[in-house]
């Protein structure tokens, strides 16, 4: 079964700094990852996606996130935040071949960037 | 449109009362999920569509919901004698290759049932 975790319900950062976003999944098989961000009164969007080869991926606005194996992790990260990156965002695994072809999400993070 | 559409985008009904949730996903993709999404939480799987088939419903969570997709287009997720703990936002989204993973979801239809 697969599982993710994000740490923080909400993450604060002024307008122009890091903004760092913690993802963590559990699975039993090698994983696809994904990062989803919702902005208000809209549909969930793909910001990237991580399937095979570069751990490094970099995805729209600006942002990328790094898979780490021996870390489970998948972060996403963005150098300098501006005030439109306000939104909810989700990490989500599902296995990469196989498996279930349904991905599972985490509870979200909610950016606040403030001026 | 080109992307995932669900109607209605709103819907109030009495505790008790039949709902149906329509989502009309983007043209050609054969893969179609449900999920039902509560306030501060992620979205939750419900079901999974290959073409017209079901191929995963155990996310539903008893048997007063229920899906249809009898043309491998347009589906219904359907929802009996509803109750107060079935608020929520149910998000519909598809997929052209499920085996690559990205999924392109709608707006959503939030449900509050009185």
């Amino acid at each position: 079964a697969q599982s993710v975790t994000q740490l923080g319900s909400h993450v604060s950062v002024s307008e122009g700094a890091l903004v760092l976003l913690r993802c963590n999944y559990s699975s039993s098989v090698p994983p696809y990852l994904f990062w989803y961000v919702q902005y208000p009164n809209q549909g969930l969007q793909l910001l990237l996606k991580y399937t095979t080869g570069a751990t490094l991926v970099k995805g729209i606005n600006g942002f990328e996130a790094e898979f780490k194996k021996s870390e489970t992790s998948f972060h996403l990260t963005k150098p300098s935040a501006h005030m439109s990156d306000a939104a909810e965002y989700f990490c989500a695994v599902r296995d990469a071949s196989g498996g279930s072809y349904i991905p599972t999400f985490g509870r979200g993070t909610s950016l606040i960037v403030h001026p | 449109g080109a992307g995932v559409s669900q109607t209605p985008s709103n819907k109030v009904t009495e505790k008790g009362k039949y709902v149906e949730l329509r989502c009309d996903p983007i043209s050609g993709h054969t893969a179609l999920y449900w999920y039902r999404q509560s306030l501060g939480q992620g979205p939750e799987f419900l079901i999974y569509f290959q073409g017209t088939g079901a191929a995963d419903d155990s996310g539903l969570p008893n048997d007063r919901f229920f899906a249809v997709r009898p043309e491998g287009s347009v589906s219904t997720l359907k929802i009996q004698r509803t109750e107060r703990g079935d608020s929520a936002v149910y998000l519909c989204a598809s997929s052209g290759q499920a085996n690559t993973g990205e999924l392109f979801f709608g707006e959503g239809s939030r449900l509050t049932v009185l």
